[in-house]
């Protein structure tokens, strides 16, 4: 498996300000991801993070709100910009492990809360 | 558009107990169907996985059944332990390149001692 590591776990942040969250891979992975969870709901797929090229966003998230880095294989950001409180959830980063079949696994999640 | 979702919100058990939970898929296309388990406080964690060839998998404690002619979806849990207490998700990935999994609502498992 892989083990994944976020930055922060968790912020309070006030509104029209911007969180950049790390996501770090203890392994070279092929694909990331950033999900956004909000409390009591399902996930919901932001972008898939492209290494060296743009992010591919879904219905609903665009660049200008949620830029997204990745520089390298085990590494890329997820900025939340011009924060409001509808912004306020669970970002979870993740990874398919290339030889795991379809396997996915998480991190544990920055949970953000805007103010 | 094509969704994935469950039957129960939420599903109370006794320790030792069998637990079932259920999940309905629309896409008939999908062809491959995920268990997440997630604990307070973490990320979901793989719990086992089934493709569309098969009706039947089991892993330790847990049996995956797949239903295609109702698109039915069900997890069972072999002597349910408080610790098995989390958010149940199962998702889909289609046919066609959709590597990415479409996750459904979730069911809570609470398991009482």
């Amino acid at each position: 498996s892989a083990v994944i590591s976020q930055k922060p776990s968790r912020d309070i942040c006030q509104r029209g300000t911007s969180l950049t969250i790390q996501c770090q891979v203890d392994s070279q992975v092929t694909m990331m991801f950033w999900y956004r969870q909000q409390p009591g709901q399902s996930l919901t797929l932001i972008a898939t993070a492209n290494q060296g090229s743009e992010a591919t966003y879904e219905s609903g998230f665009v660049i200008d709100k949620f830029p997204i880095s990745r520089p390298n294989l085990t590494f890329s950001t997820l900025t939340v910009s011009n924060m409001s409180p509808e912004d306020s959830s669970i970002y979870l980063c993740s990874v398919e492990v290339a030889g795991r079949g379809y396997e996915q696994y998480f991190g544990p999640g920055t949970r953000l809360t805007v103010t | 558009g094509e969704s994935v979702g469950l039957h129960l919100p939420t599903l109370s058990v006794q320790e030792g107990d069998n637990s079932i939970i259920n999940c309905a898929y629309s896409n008939s296309a999908s062809d491959y169907f995920i268990w997440y388990k997630q604990e307070s406080g973490k990320g979901p964690q793989f719990i086992i996985d089934i493709r569309s060839n098969m009706d039947k998998r089991q892993g330790q404690r847990v049996t995956v059944l797949l239903n295609k002619t109702v698109k039915h979806l069900s997890l069972q849990i072999a002597a349910t332990q408080p610790g098995d207490s989390a958010v149940y998700f199962c998702a889909e990935k289609g046919k066609g390149g959709s590597y990415i999994p479409t996750f459904g609502r979730g069911t809570s498992l609470i398991v009482h001692p």
